[in-house]
């Protein structure tokens, strides 16, 4: 069993619809939770970091981090086509310098 | 404002050949930082780490080698590639100590023929 699961999807879904993503993990000692928007051929970009559990607020973003049952959400509203790309997300224990990653979602928005 | 570069951007090498690859941040001191490698279609493989100059962790056994000569300058080499080594190379940073999060540069596009 990997360590950080997460559907590779692809994701595809008209202009204007919430894209709903999600990852699951094994480790409960996970403090620090982030997603990454990865373009084509490009690195990872940090879109949110949320610190424990509950629910964090980043304009079109949401997310949200329940660590009783061990999943960790992001929701994009009002989807764009230039939100196409691959979402990856990451997490890591509090004492620890390594991240542990989803394979990432890959995502398209249809204009 | 802290900013990361990789260079070069890509790389066609013939199997057998040398490789080095080499990242620098800007805009902080003492950072952490780390080379992945991104198969196509896969996840990303941390293959190592630095917490200061001339410290560094191995995570994957392998062809490839790592050195910090400077504090925020980042290399990565190979004295013999193989085919097996063509993927997307990622070099990433976090603010001293643990840090609680990475940021990443462009990354090195390395094809091994």
């Amino acid at each position: 069993q990997k360590e950080v699961e997460q559907d590779p999807g692809p994701l595809s879904v008209p202009e204007g619809a919430i894209v709903s993503l999600n990852c699951t993990y094994s480790n409960s000692a996970f403090q620090y939770f982030m997603w990454y928007r990865q373009y084509s051929r490009k690195g990872p970009e940090l879109l949110m970091y949320t610190y424990s559990s509950g629910n964090k607020e980043d304009g079109r973003f949401t997310a949200q981090v329940d660590k009783s049952s061990k999943y960790i959400s992001l929701f994009i509203r009002d989807s764009q086509p230039s939100d196409s790309a691959t979402y990856l997300c990451a997490m890591k224990p509090g004492n620890d310098y390594k991240l542990s990653f989803g394979a990432g979602t890959t995502v398209t928005v249809r204009a | 404002s802290q900013t990361i570069h990789q260079w070069p951007a890509t790389l066609v090498q013939p199997v057998g050949s040398p490789l080095s690859l080499e990242c620098t941040v800007e805009g902080t001191s003492n950072p952490n930082l780390y080379w992945y490698r991104q198969a196509a279609g896969r996840g990303l493989q941390l293959l190592f780490y630095s917490v200061g100059i001339g410290q560094i962790s191995s995570e994957v056994p392998q062809n490839l080698s790592a050195s910090r000569p400077q504090d925020r300058q980042f290399i990565l080499s190979s004295k013999k590639l193989l085919l097996s080594d063509s993927g997307f190379y990622l070099c990433a940073w976090t603010p001293g100590d643990i840090g609680e999060t990475q940021y990443f540069g462009p990354g090195t596009r390395l094809l091994v023929l």
